[in-house]
């Protein structure tokens, strides 16, 4: 069955360590995206893509960045982690028409000491 | 830009049948989704409406109403596994845009 996986799904880390969530997904989704989740702010939208090569930065960039060099894969990657990354992390994809349901992953909880 | 509201909290007791309310501001507007969380899992989609009136899936039914901006989840007889986060979102080009979510407690 297609499914899409997140690894790690707990991680601790160190202010100012460079750190990377993976995410895997075997709808052969065009769409995929990274939102983090807080208490009292629902889903925000880090970054997305649209296909192999595109990315673009959602409401929340700043600190994080994505590569999107297969279809299956879209990593994301802290490059110098604050306290205030401290979140649950969600991976979803969808097929990219448009509207449609968006599949999640079953997240990553990050903690930045 | 787009922004949703819902309430923060329900609370219904079991076999009862509860309602969450979302109202929207939209540039644009496509259709209205649903998304269930309970805790510690990854939201999952419930139901998708994109014109007026009520879709219903089982004990879960959605409602919209694009000339008044609003729609809402029903659940009827509700069991203890529908405690839960509910999320109400719009579709905004290919990405979505989710409400801060209601939280629904289901007393015994």
């Amino acid at each position: 069955d297609a499914e899409i996986t997140q690894s790690p799904r707990h991680k601790i880390t160190e202010t100012g360590r460079q750190v990377t969530l993976a995410c895997h997904q075997t709808w052969n989704h065009n769409n995929m995206f990274w939102y983090r989740q807080d208490l009292g702010h629902g889903l925000r939208l880090i970054h997305y893509s649209y296909g192999v090569q595109d990315t673009n930065k959602g409401e929340v960039s700043d600190g994080y960045s994505v590569s999107r060099s297969n279809t299956e894969d879209l990593p994301l990657t802290l490059e110098s982690a604050a306290s205030s990354q401290t979140s649950v992390y969600f991976c979803a994809s969808s097929k990219g028409t448009g509207g449609e349901t968006q599949y999640f992953g079953p997240g990553t909880r990050l903690l930045v000491l | 830009g787009q922004s949703l509201e819902q309430p923060s909290e329900v609370t219904a007791v079991e076999g009862a049948i509860v309602q969450i309310n979302c109202t929207y501001q939209t540039s644009g507007f496509y259709g209205l989704s649903w998304y269930q969380q309970h805790d510690g899992g990854a939201p999952t989609f419930l139901s998708y409406n994109a014109l007026d009136g009520l879709e219903e899936t089982g004990r879960f039914s959605s409602f919209l109403s694009r000339s008044d901006s609003y729609g809402y989840l029903l659940l009827q007889e509700l069991q203890m596994k529908d405690s839960a986060s509910y999320f109400c979102a719009v579709p905004y080009g290919q990405n979505f845009v989710f409400g801060p979510g209601t939280r629904l407690s289901v007393l015994p």
